[in-house]
């Protein structure tokens, strides 16, 4: 069964540009999470999507969104991007319990 | 807050020897608590995990110790490989709710040869 497959791997973009990174989660699974990871604030839960509905969301601003389609497939948007932006982006599929992680998007904000 | 604090920050041990990492949680509801390994330009990929109706769980050399009245919980890595080298990341959530799970900072671990 394949994984959970992130694109692109890197990024680099220019503060105020915005992003959007996709997620294609294992077959089956249904929920889809978001997760940002840096080097001081560890891996933080950005928003989980749930069978195409929004179903837990965590403290980041309204600039960052996401979306699930009918296939399950998700992507996270990052609008007026800054500097502090600059992170790795982890995506992870589930049914219950344990969470099934992609090897993330590098964002580079310059 | 719903925090889960992970101890210590790094580790070193040598081969052979046995690497021991700490996390405690706060939100009672909390039911699923895995530990997730990760390495350089990866994900994090899942370790083992427990329930709180056991209070230790043992997978090859890796074993969970669960204490629910103090709200704790460890990884111990027996016999640690230079291969066990990565970083280790304590989580807490609901095992129905796991797609939000909250994250220890991680540790990172170095397994001398």
């Amino acid at each position: 069964k394949a994984g959970v497959t992130q694109t692109p791997r890197y990024l680099i973009k220019t503060r105020g540009q915005q992003v959007t990174l996709s997620c294609s989660p294992i077959s089956g699974h249904r929920s889809v999470s978001w997760y940002q990871q840096t080097p001081g604030q560890g891996l933080q839960f950005l928003f989980e999507y749930f069978s195409e509905t929004q179903r837990n969301k965590g403290n980041f601003p309204g600039r960052f969104s996401g979306r699930q389609f009918s296939n399950s497939r998700s992507e996270m948007n990052v609008s007026t991007l800054e500097l502090g932006d600059s992170a790795l982006y982890l995506c992870a599929s589930s049914l219950d319990g344990p969470l099934h992680f992609g090897n993330g998007t590098r964002l580079t904000v310059t | 807050q719903q925090q889960v604090k992970q101890s210590p920050q790094s580790l070193i041990v040598q081969k052979g020897g046995i690497s021991i990492i700490n996390c405690a949680y706060e939100n009672t509801a909390f039911d699923y608590f895995p530990w997730y390994q990760q390495f350089p330009g990866k994900g994090p990929a899942l370790l083992i995990a427990i329930r709180p109706d056991v209070s230790e769980k043992k997978e090859g050399r890796f074993t969970i110790s669960f204490n629910k009245s103090a709200k704790q919980f460890s990884l111990h890595i027996m016999d640690s490989q230079p291969g066990d080298s990565a970083t280790y990341f304590c989580a807490a959530s609901m095992w129905t709710n796991a797609g939000k799970s909250t994250f220890g900072d991680g540790t990172t671990l170095t397994v001398k040869p």
